[in-house]
């Protein structure tokens, strides 16, 4: 089992440029999420997905878009990039409805100019 | 909205030294209390988690956490550190009725020197 995998490890963007960022578990979860980390913030949730077919704004949504593509993927999308974005991006999964330990992926860090 | 208070930024100590770290969260609810762990360059993994029962819960690699559900609070102890506890520990918090979504602390460097 490879657990949660994210694309790119790295990746540096100019103001205004786009990106998608991949998420994929193979965990069988139903559960999808997308966080940053600043430092002294701790993670702060961007959006989720409950199950399959579903997506919902969590804390910090602004600026951002989230595609449910099946239920191993988990995609998330920044259209116009801005400084303020500029972030370490953690996607996670969870499985059954009274199990909320969280499995996070490597994170993702973006730098945008 | 519900937050999650940890009371300290930055921790240094030295190796066999006692670490407690504090969490405190809003909700007046039920809750799924955890702590995460994140060393250097990895990603987080969970160190323990209290969904009910024995409010005293432990974790991996020596650790726990107590419950204290009149003081809203779930601190994190270790009787003896070693180096390799050096890394970023976060609490986090699900309301009991918001079904998955997790409310982080702001972290906790800690530090631990030879």
């Amino acid at each position: 089992n490879a657990g949660v995998t994210q694309t790119p490890k790295f990746q540096v963007l100019k103001t205004g440029q786009s990106m998608t960022l991949q998420c994929a578990q193979d965990m069988n979860h139903n559960s999808m999420y997308w966080y940053r980390q600043d430092p002294g913030m701790g993670l702060r949730l961007i959006y989720y997905s409950a199950s399959e077919g579903t997506t919902d704004k969590g804390e910090v949504p602004n600026g951002y878009n989230v595609s449910r593509l099946n239920k191993r993927e988990f995609s998330l999308r920044l259209e116009s990039a801005a400084p303020s974005q500029t972030s370490v991006y953690f996607c996670a999964s969870n499985g059954l409805a009274g199990d909320n330990e969280q499995f996070f992926g490597p994170g993702t860090r973006l730098t945008v100019l | 909205a519900q937050s999650v208070s940890q009371h300290n930024h930055h921790v240094i100590l030295s190796e066999a030294a006692s670490l407690e770290l504090g969490c405190n969260y809003s909700y007046g609810g039920t809750v799924n209390l955890f702590w995460y762990v994140q060393y250097p360059g990895q990603h987080l993994q969970l160190l323990l988690k209290y969904f009910s029962g024995d409010p005293l819960v432990k974790g991996i690699k020596g650790f726990e956490a107590e419950f204290i559900k009149s003081k809203f609070s779930f601190n994190l102890r270790k009787p003896s550190v070693q180096w390799s506890d050096t890394a970023e520990y976060f609490c986090a918090v699900n309301e009991g009725d918001s079904w998955g979504k997790l409310q982080f602390g702001a972290g906790t460097q800690v530090v631990v020197t030879p």
